[in-house]
């Protein structure tokens, strides 16, 4: 199974700020996704990260607002764009081989 | 419209016994069926995969059923521990190791 950091693990923001938020794993995947779980809610995908080419995003979410990078088959990162209190959720992200492994979240609050 | 739905109501149960969490779907025809579970503060660990072939899996206290007929999957603990408390999330495949998940339910085992 694959472990995998996340940093940081919890920010306090100002709206209109911008946060990146890192995913290091320690093997090389070929899937990574990115997460968000509002409080009281389930996971919601925002994007899939691929390597080498942009990131494909779910309905609901564009790259303006939460840019992607994957450079390489074990880091990513998720850039939160100019926050507003909406955005205060867990940002998880995952890895998938046949089943999927989460980090450990990164807990944002926007004030 | 694509669903899934899991007791929102939390489940309290006294130790010793079998806890039973429900899973229900529309709308969707998956190849597998995961659980995660997720304590507060943390990301969803993989507990059990089930495919669509499959009608039971176990391991150690815990087991899936899943029937693609009536789409439903029960997720059991048996001999229940305070320690089995936490948010238990069923996931379904959607394409491309796409997972959706379900909102959860929150166990509770009172010694």
């Amino acid at each position: 199974s694959a472990v995998i950091s996340q940093k940081p693990s919890r920010d306090i923001c100002q709206r209109g700020t911008s946060l990146t938020i890192q995913c290091q794993v320690d093997s090389q995947v070929t899937m990574m996704f990115w997460y968000r779980q509002q409080p009281g809610q389930s996971l919601t995908l925002i994007a899939t990260a691929n390597q080498g080419s942009e990131a494909t995003y779910e309905s609901g979410f564009v790259i303006d607002k939460f840019p992607i990078s994957r450079p390489n088959l074990t880091f990513s990162t998720l850039t939160v764009s100019n926050m507003s209190p909406e955005d205060s959720s867990i940002y998880l992200c995952s890895v998938a081989e046949e089943t999927q492994y989460f980090g450990p979240g990164t807990r944002l609050l926007v004030l | 419209s694509q669903k899934i739905e899991q007791n929102s109501e939390a489940l309290n149960i006294q130790e010793g016994k079998t806890a039973t969490l429900t899973c229900n779907y529309t709308n969707y025809s998956p190849a597998y069926l995961q659980w995660y579970r997720q304590d507060p503060g943390r990301g969803p660990v993989f507990l059990l995969l089930i495919r669509e072939n499959e009608k039971e899996k176990r391991k150690e206290r815990l087991k899936v059923t899943f029937d693609t007929t009536l789409k439903q999957s029960l997720f059991h603990i048996t001999a229940s521990q305070p320690a089995d408390s936490a948010t238990y999330l069923c996931a379904l495949d959607e394409y491309g190791n796409k997972l959706v998940f379900g909102a959860g339910t929150i166990l509770r085992v009172k010694s």
